[in-house]
């Protein structure tokens, strides 16, 4: 079964500066990959997804990422933080028919002024 | 704003009890999956309705149960509660057939506490 792997439990990044959230996965077929973002007493927003062509993914907000079959990566970048990023992310590998979406535990993110 | 909505927000319950979840989708969306977060790890995926029929199920015990009505809400039942059911508890509809390209939207949770 699909897997996914947060290495980064907590992440502090200044306002301004550019942001790298790191996921691995694991799944032997092609995976199909998300990026959410959950703020506090809030649902899960999709930011970004993946399921073939282009590797580099363009989000809402300002976010991208960037698929990387051979490092079984999908990482999220922003180049420019702001405070209200401020959330938890999540990378989340996807199934046939979605039924059995796997979601890492979570990367926090806290933008200091 | 996901046009999903949940409730109740949060709910206190103790072992042994019934408790019973519900959520209201979009119109149109004939999908709809229920996800247990527990305090500071990710959702995990408990079961996907598709036009009121069960289309697929993760990890959990039977007392788990859900219902999908008509008019694009449902229901997740837990029967037996225990202490380690205590969580968040999404759900996230999506338009159409089950599909891994379909993009879901989620309510804002209930929280259930068990005592």
């Amino acid at each position: 079964a699909q897997s996914v792997t947060q290495p980064d439990i907590h992440i502090t990044v200044s306002e301004g500066a550019s942001l790298e959230l790191r996921c691995n996965y694991s799944y032997g077929a092609t995976p199909y990959l998300f990026w959410y973002v959950q703020s506090p007493g809030q649902g899960l927003q999709l930011l970004l997804k993946y399921f073939s062509g282009d590797t580099l993914v363009q989000g809402i907000k300002g976010f991208e990422a960037e698929f990387k079959r051979s490092q079984s990566s999908f990482n999220l970048r922003k180049p420019s933080v702001h405070w209200s990023d401020a959330a938890e992310y999540f990378c989340a590998v996807g199934a046939r028919n979605n039924n059995d979406m796997r979601f890492g535990a979570g990367t926090r993110l806290t933008v200091k002024p | 704003e996901t046009g999903v909505t949940q409730s109740p927000t949060h709910l206190i319950k103790t072992r042994g009890q019934q408790v019973t979840l519900r959520c209201s989708s979009q119109s149109g969306h004939n999908t709809v999956s229920w996800y247990q977060q527990a305090l500071g790890q990710g959702p995990q995926f408990i079961f996907q309705y598709y036009r009121e029929e069960e289309n697929g199920r993760g990890n959990f015990p039977p007392r788990f149960s859900g219902l999908q009505f008509p008019n694009y809400s449902s229901e997740l039942n837990v029967n037996a509660l225990e202490l380690d059911d205590s969580a968040l508890y999404l759900c996230a509809s999506s338009l159409g057939r089950p599909s891994s390209t379909d993009t879901q939207y989620f309510g804002p949770g209930t929280r259930l506490t068990v005592l």
